[in-house]
């Protein structure tokens, strides 16, 4: 069956420094979405990739999803303490509404 | 954010016990969703609803009980639950199913901390 690993499972980092997560896939994804969740909080969609080689920025947030569609980074430029929480990617397979979650990234920003 | 809203926020029980956890949507979506977030395994889809129809349901024990009365409703009945099924249950919902290369986006609830004793 499709399966995804989300690497690291955790990272420390020393705000100002960058960080990347990353999704890879043993198939290819029809799309992947990646959601961010803050401690004690729920999960809050951040982005959706479907294209081959897409790549999105959202301020300090940079998205690619693969040429092959089989992975997917996000990269988070000069952390700051606010980026503090676990990043999950997610996918549904071709056809299904079911989303997939990994088991994400948890990001601790040391100040 | 208010567009998907649950109550209790928490909740603590006694394995003979009944509740009902409830989610409102207001966001005229038509599909919602009930997932269970323990702290040992990734998030786990437990029911969907598409116009209050049930179109998904995942080898859920038979202790945990949906009902979606409307579009914008959602409950979860609990009933002689186990000390494992302690975790944080989510809501969300999504505009509408889609099943092709895009997926609907899913806006989630605060969620519902569970406790059993």
């Amino acid at each position: 069956g499709q399966q995804v690993m989300q690497i690291p499972q955790y990272q420390h980092v020393q705000e100002g420094e960058d960080f990347t997560t990353y999704c890879n896939s043993s198939t290819t994804l029809s799309n992947i979405q990646w959601y961010k969740q803050r401690p004690g909080g729920h999960p809050v969609f951040l982005i959706q990739l479907v294209k081959s080689g897409e790549v999105k920025k959202q301020k300090r947030l940079t998205f690619q999803f693969g040429e092959a569609k089989k992975n997917s980074s996000l990269h988070i430029t000069a952390t700051q303490t606010t980026d503090v929480g676990t990043y999950f990617c997610t996918y549904s397979g071709a056809g299904s509404y079911q989303l997939t979650f990994g088991k994400g990234t948890k990001l601790s920003v040391i100040p | 954010e208010t567009g998907v809203t649950q109550t209790p926020r928490h909740l603590v029980m006694g394995m003979t016990n009944k509740k009902s956890l409830k989610c409102e949507q207001h966001l005229g979506h038509n599909a919602m969703y009930w997932y269970k977030q323990s702290a040992k395994k990734p998030l786990e889809l437990m029911f969907v609803y598409s116009l209050e129809e049930r179109v998904e349901n995942n080898s859920v024990p038979s202790r945990f009980s949906p009902e979606c009365p409307n579009s914008s409703h959602l409950f979860l009945h609990l009933h002689t639950l186990q000390p494992e099924d302690s975790a944080l249950y989510l809501c969300a919902s999504s505009q509408d199913l889609r099943g092709r290369g895009d997926t609907d986006t899913q806006y989630f609830g605060p969620g519902t901390r569970l406790t059993v004793l």
